[in-house]
């Protein structure tokens, strides 16, 4: 059983540029969120995907922000006309439908904006 | 806003010692309580997780929760310089049907050989 991989682990980019980060998460897990840490600070939530559904969307994701679970396996999440302030670490965890909703992280995407 | 308020720390002790985290939250109607362990520039991994009050042992770790206190914490016994890490704590904020977590700031832990 492997873990969640996020891909890539690293993206360096100039203000302005758009970026997509890809997550699959574990096999059989039906919930699959999306969340942004930066330095010193705990995970933040940005949304939440039930299947290929967007259930549940942050204050934090702006309009310049937009996710997707199209076959409802991995999800990207794209970040358009990037800002230096979009620089962090982008978590995604996925959980399966138990009860228990334990969410378990990919390694993340570091991101750069210069 | 729901909060959750961790000591930032760092909380240092000596190898063998017990480490006692702690965790304060504000939502009154949370119901599941989650302890991560992240090594720096790592991404955050499941120690504890647990949903009744009372006391819930894994090995070295305790996590123990107050409901009526609105207060949750971490134990670690026999602590070992492998345990150097910041402890997260998360809370299920969103209500009935929500799933989002909100997180403390975390706590640094250092333990000294």
């Amino acid at each position: 059983d492997t873990g969640v991989s996020q891909d890539p682990r690293h993206k360096i980019t100039k203000r302005g540029q758009n970026v997509t980060f890809r997550c699959d998460p574990i096999s059989e897990h039906n919930r699959l969120y999306w969340y942004r840490q930066t330095l010193g600070q705990g995970p933040e939530f940005l949304t939440y995907f039930q299947n290929e559904a967007q259930l549940e969307k942050s204050r934090l994701l702006s309009d310049r922000f937009s996710a997707e679970r199209p076959k409802g396996s991995f999800s990207t999440l794209e970040i358009q006309r990037t800002e230096q302030g979009d620089s962090a670490m982008y978590l995604c965890a996925s959980s399966f439908n138990s009860g228990a909703e334990t969410q378990y992280f990919g390694p993340g995407t570091r991101l750069l904006v210069l | 806003q729901k909060e959750v308020e961790q000591n930032s720390g760092p909380l240092s002790v000596p190898e063998g010692a017990i480490a006692s985290l702690n965790c304060t939250y504000s939502d009154r109607v949370s119901q599941s309580f989650f302890w991560y362990r992240q090594y720096s520039g790592k991404s955050p991994e499941l120690i504890m997780s647990i949903y009744s009050n009372g006391d819930k042992e894994d090995g070295r770790f305790t996590a123990q929760l107050n409901k009526a206190s609105q207060y949750v914490s971490l134990l670690i016994r026999d602590s070992q310089p492998s345990d150097s890490a910041t402890y997260l704590c998360a809370v299920n904020t969103g209500g009935a049907g929500s799933y989002q977590l909100t997180f403390g700031k975390g706590t640094k832990l250092s333990v000294i050989p």
